[in-house]
């Protein structure tokens, strides 16, 4: 079946650092893949999404690149600030459901 | 505003209560779903319903009973639960395509005692 897999947290970072998130994923056929983000006390809120490979999700001064060939779709920034601190989950979407990662939790530092 | 609405957002219940957990959407979407949220483990999908009708039940125990009497309203029904029940519950809603981002509530923190 799917699968997601996300680096382990937590991740610790000073502000102004550039940041990158791992994700890869197993799945057939051709997924959306998204990231989300969860702020304390929360839900989730979906921060990008890509549909086909090669797309660039982007919003917030976060990206993220479907890269098919790798089968993954890395969270990258280039300069966090403290409001970044957060949970951040890799997904895929094939055919109906839903498939998260376990989560990172990202500190941010100043 | 996320445009998905859960309540309460804290309950606290005895093992031999029964309780309901809300959810309602303002987005217009057809789809909705039940996530249970623990702590250091993967988000699970419990339950989904398309048009109000459930398409997915994820080997959840019968002492869960979910209830869509229409594709903006949701509800969790708990009964007997145990202490192991203990979590975050997240309701979702979406469109029903694939490429559709699904959109959360901010969750019931659920306490079993």
């Amino acid at each position: 079946g799917d699968s997601v897999t996300q680096m382990e947290g937590p991740v610790t970072l000073s502000e102004e650092a550039f940041l990158t998130i791992n994700c890869t994923y197993t799945a057939t056929g051709y997924p959306s893949l998204f990231w989300y983000v969860q702020y304390p006390g929360e839900g989730l809120q979906l921060l990008l999404k890509a549909t086909k490979a090669d797309d660039k999700g982007s919003n917030k001064g976060f990206e993220a690149t479907y890269r098919k060939e790798t089968t993954s779709f890395h969270l990258e920034k280039g300069s966090v600030q403290v409001s970044d601190s957060a949970v951040y989950f890799c997904a895929l979407r094939g055919n109906e459901k839903l498939t998260f990662g376990t989560g990172t939790r990202l500190t941010i530092i100043p | 505003e996320t445009g998905v609405t859960q309540t309460p957002r804290h309950l606290v219940m005895g093992m031999t209560n029964k309780k309901s957990l809300k959810c309602e959407q303002h987005l217009g979407h057809n789809a909705m779903y039940w996530y249970k949220q623990s702590a250091k483990k993967p988000l699970e999908l419990m339950f989904v319903y398309n048009f109000k009708e459930q398409t997915e039940n994820n080997s959840v125990p019968s002492r869960f009973s979910p209830e869509c009497p229409n594709s903006s309203h949701l509800f969790l029904h708990l009964h007997t639960l145990q202490p192991e029940d203990s979590a975050l519950y997240l309701c979702a809603s979406s469109q029903a395509d694939f490429n559709s981002p699904l959109h959360f509530g901010n969750g019931t923190r659920l306490t079993v005692t």
